[in-house]
């Protein structure tokens, strides 16, 4: 596609229940980010994946939280056993492998998760 | 480590004003310094980077910043605002030469303009 898709645009779940938020990149990106941005935490990172290498899950705040991106596109991000406190928008961002000064990050429009 | 520090969550500006969004940064290497710009119910969109070329660096919509080694800042500037420019503004910082490429946010500067 043209840009960074995310789906759904706006999601609302109960306290407690598993969600998947979907990130498609932009074709031919190698590199994929998820960021999580809140009232009170402003815009934090979460996870990358570059390739086939091994993603780094630094930022994932708890065990909660996993990601997986099959086929070296497409990415979810799995929140179980949601609390309120993960209600934010979810911000994936794509760019391409380039070359480090190259690392201009894309970024889609997002998933509003409210937690209730 | 690397952090960014964006001073006045809030600006305001009248139309046609000079527009002057600060960021310091820290950083243990050489960084790579980004401005995103975030509308309502949007993305973020690139404006302008910093890559260890030019200091003064032009980006989109007559958007321009300057890196200044001396005072790590990278500050944010706009000869006349314009209303469409109301938006929220971010600074970013990234440190290759670490292996993380992830960016790091500064917590954002809200821009109104003012007919």
């Amino acid at each position: 596609g043209a840009g960074v898709s995310q789906s759904p645009s706006n999601k609302v779940t109960e306290k407690g229940k598993d969600v998947e938020l979907r990130c498609d990149p932009i074709s031919g990106h190698t590199a994929l980010y998820w960021y999580r941005q809140s009232l009170g935490q402003g815009l934090e990172f979460l996870i990358y994946f570059q390739g086939n290498s091994a993603p780094d899950k630094s930022g994932l705040p708890s065990d909660r939280f996993s990601a997986e991106r099959t086929g070296g596109s497409v990415s979810t991000l799995t929140i179980q056993r949601t609390q309120q406190e993960d209600s934010a928008v979810y911000l994936c961002a794509s760019s391409s492998q380039g070359t480090v000064g190259e690392n201009i990050q894309y970024f889609g429009a997002g998933t509003r998760l409210s937690v209730l | 480590a690397q952090s960014v520090t964006q001073l006045g969550s809030h600006v305001s500006v009248s139309e046609g004003a000079l527009v002057l969004l600060r960021c310091n940064y820290s950083s243990s290497v050489p960084p790579y310094l980004f401005w995103y710009v975030q509308y309502p119910n949007q993305g973020l969109q690139l404006l302008l980077k910093y890559t260890s070329a030019a200091t003064l660096v032009k980006g989109i919509n007559g958007f321009e910043a300057e890196f200044k080694k001396s005072e790590t800042s990278f500050h944010l500037t706009k000869p006349s605002a314009h209303m469409s420019d109301a938006a929220e503004y971010f600074c970013a910082v990234s440190a290759p030469d670490t292996g993380r490429r992830a960016l790091t946010f500064g917590s954002g500067t809200r821009l109104q303009v003012q007919p």
